[in-house]
């Protein structure tokens, strides 16, 4: 079975402060992916990235950075110079084929609350 | 266009009361999901669509009963729930495929059974 650990249950910094989110994640398969959603308070899972298990590229988009390290089983998050819009509840999943087609199920860890002080 | 409509964004009903959640996506995405969230915890997946056949159902009670009319559009009908059934219900959808694509979160329906 499956599984994702984000050992972090909440992280409160200054504005500004870099941050970083923790994800380790199980599984048996040679190919799967993991990705990162943001939950502000509004509610809405906002899709921030997508990473297959054959492309350990780190990638860097603006303020967001993730480390993506096959042998620790870990894909980290970073924000870069925190701002108060980034508080949220970040989660971190693993997807798993299940049968056919467009059959995916979405292993989530449960959650790091980051709230950002300013 | 990477949106995913919900309605109503709010419920409150009885226990003997039927309701339908309603979602939406215009993105030709071939897959649809139905979430159940409660209050700290990560999204329960509960059912998925694929090209509109009802591919996967999570053990979930009877009470939901989900319904795809056409690629664009997933309900979850509601009858006879309980209060434990409070919760917020996420609609998601994507691409679809044999390869794992993002899926993409509606706002939400937070219910409240009374």
């Amino acid at each position: 079975a499956q599984k994702v650990t984000q050992a972090q249950t909440e992280i409160s910094v200054v504005e500004k402060e870099d941050v970083t989110l923790d994800c380790v994640y199980e599984t048996r398969d040679t190919t799967y992916y993991l990705f990162w959603y943001k939950q502000p308070p509004s509610g809405e899972l906002v899709f921030l990235i997508r990473r297959n298990s054959f492309d350990e590229q780190n990638e860097i988009s603006g303020r967001y950075s993730w480390n993506f390290q096959k042998s620790t089983s870990s894909f980290n998050f970073t924000i870069t110079a925190s701002q108060v819009v980034d508080s949220a509840v970040y989660f971190c999943a693993l997807s798993e084929a299940l049968g056919s087609f467009g059959n995916e199920k979405l292993t989530f860890g449960t959650g790091t609350r980051l709230t950002i002080i300013p | 266009d990477t949106e995913v409509t919900q309605t109503p964004k709010h419920l409150v009903m009885g226990m003997t009361n039927k309701k339908s959640l309603k979602c939406e996506q215009h993105m030709g995405h071939r897959a649809m999901y139905w979430y159940k969230q409660k209050a700290k915890k990560p999204p329960e997946l509960m059912f998925v669509y694929s090209y509109e056949k009802l591919s996967i159902n999570e053990s979930v009670p009877s009470r939901f009963s989900p319904e795809c009319p056409n690629s664009s559009l997933l309900n979850l009908h509601l009858h006879a729930l309980q209060p434990e059934d409070s919760a917020l219900y996420l609609c998601a959808s994507s691409q679809g495929g044999r390869k794992s694509y993002e899926q993409y979160f509606g706002p939400g329906t937070r219910l409240t059974v009374t």
